[in-house]
């Protein structure tokens, strides 16, 4: 079965440096991958998607990798801030039914 | 749009009461979702509906779970009787068609049950 793992610890960074996040599956080719950012007793928010096709996306402050060879996405937000504190989720998608596999998610922690 | 709204929020409850959640998903979206997180097991898939037919309920854990949606605007995840184990978030979440990918989820509701 599809199995995605992301970093269960804390990741601490300093503002304005830049935070990477990482996202490793296992067992499949995802046609795609998604990153959430999740606040506390909030829901998911979407805030990037990139395809099996892309090598690289990017958002304002945001950019992604895919790296289908290492089955490994890579996030990150540059110039970070302390408003960019929240937990980051990966998502793949399924082998049926449009189904997403979640990761457990990184807490990410930006400090003054 | 104000997007996915859920309720109620939070909900505290004594093992063995039915409890009702409900979601109104995003006007003109195709797909709707219920998932449950927890601390443990984080986000599971408990059902998903298109157009109004649920598709897949493999992740529906037992019978005391079901989940309706009569129309498009409204769909009920309910859990009879509750028990403790039951205790977590759960998010509804709504996606426009099968070619886009972003989900866009409700603020949940917290069940807590005793």
């Amino acid at each position: 079965s599809q199995k995605i793992e992301q970093n269960s610890e804390a990741l601490n960074i300093q503002e304005g440096k830049t935070a990477t996040l990482t996202c490793n599956y296992t067992n499949y080719s995802p046609a795609y991958l998604q990153w959430y950012r999740q606040d506390p007793g909030r829901g998911p928010v979407f805030l990037l998607l990139i395809r099996e096709n892309e090598k690289e996306k990017r958002k304002e402050r945001l950019k992604v990798t895919f790296d289908t060879t290492l089955k490994q996405s890579l996030f990150h937000i540059t110039a970070s801030q302390p408003a960019d504190s929240a937990t980051y989720l990966c998502a793949i998608r399924g082998d049926s039914n449009y189904q997403l596999i979640w990761g457990a998610g990184t807490k990410l922690i930006i400090k003054p | 749009d104000a997007g996915v709204i859920q309720s109620p929020r939070h909900e505290v409850t004594e093992m063995g009461q039915e409890v009702t959640l409900r979601c109104k998903p995003i006007s003109g979206h195709d797909y709707l979702f219920w998932y449950r997180q927890t601390m443990m097991r984080g986000l599971e898939l408990l059902i998903y509906f298109n157009n109004n037919v649920p598709i897949d309920d493999s992740g529906m854990p037992e019978d005391r779970f079901s989940a309706k949606m009569p129309n498009a605007s409204f769909s009920t995840l309910k859990i009879q009787p509750s028990e403790p184990r039951d205790s977590a978030v759960y998010f509804c979440a709504s996606k426009q068609d099968q070619n886009t990918g972003e989900l866009f989820f409700g603020e949940g509701s917290r069940l807590t049950v005793l």
